[in-house]
């Protein structure tokens, strides 16, 4: 079966600038969450949605946003860019519990 | 009390040696506790989990030992071979309380020789 699809695989953005990074899950998997990676920081939770509800957040500031479709697909939008935003980010999908998250390969964002 | 504390930070092995990555964790509430192996460019892919009723298990070369009183879980990784070479995150869950997220380790680089 198909696994959980990022797109893009990278991106370079410019400070103050936008983006929004695409999650498409694992047929039949109606809870996506989204995770920052980096060096420093390590893996930290984003957000996480079911059924179009977004049901936890982290600690991440409101530029962070995300929503999720009738689909279970999910986007993620950041705003306002700040260097500090480049990471990886990696979505995952399960059928509704933390139980056997499947992670995509990620989205490789760069703001210069 | 929501964090999980991995050693070592990197590790490096012979091949057919043993493996070892312990963590540490605060909240008690934890119920799930997943071992996740990252490659180079990949998103994490879950290795090998286990609930709190268990001490001990096993798939394949890969055994979560887990000590509940210690609040304490490790990773073996027997006869370990260059291809195991990644890093490798715990992570801890609180998932029957219905707050749906992982808490993970900083991560253990591993490296085996051949």
């Amino acid at each position: 079966k198909a696994g959980v699809t990022q797109t893009p695989r990278y991106l370079i953005k410019t400070r103050g600038q936008q983006v929004t990074l695409s999650c498409s899950p694992i047929s039949g998997h109606r809870s996506v969450s989204w995770y920052q990676q980096t060096p420093g920081q390590g893996l930290q939770f984003l957000f996480e949605y079911f059924s179009e509800t977004q049901r936890n957040k982290g600690n991440f500031p409101g530029r962070f946003s995300g929503r999720q479709f009738s689909n279970s697909r999910s986007e993620m939008n950041v705003s306002t860019l700040e260097l500090g935003d480049s990471a990886l980010y990696l979505c995952a999908s399960s059928w509704g519990q933390a139980y056997g998250y499947t992670f995509g390969s990620g989205t490789r964002l760069t703001v210069v | 009390q929501q964090q999980v504390k991995q050693s070592p930070q990197s590790l490096i092995v012979q091949k057919g040696g043993i493996s070892i990555i312990n963590c540490a964790y605060e909240n008690t509430a934890f119920d799930y506790f997943p071992w996740y192996q990252q490659f180079p460019g990949k998103g994490p892919a879950l290795l090998i989990a286990i609930r709190p009723d268990v001490s001990e298990k096993k798939e394949g070369r890969f055994t979560i030992s887990f000590n509940k009183s210690a609040k304490q879980f490790s990773l073996h990784i027997m006869d370990s071979q260059p291809g195991d070479s990644a890093t490798y995150f715990c992570a801890a869950s609180l998932g029957n309380t219905g707050f749906q997220k992982l808490v993970f380790g900083t991560g253990t680089r591993l490296l085996v020789s051949p």
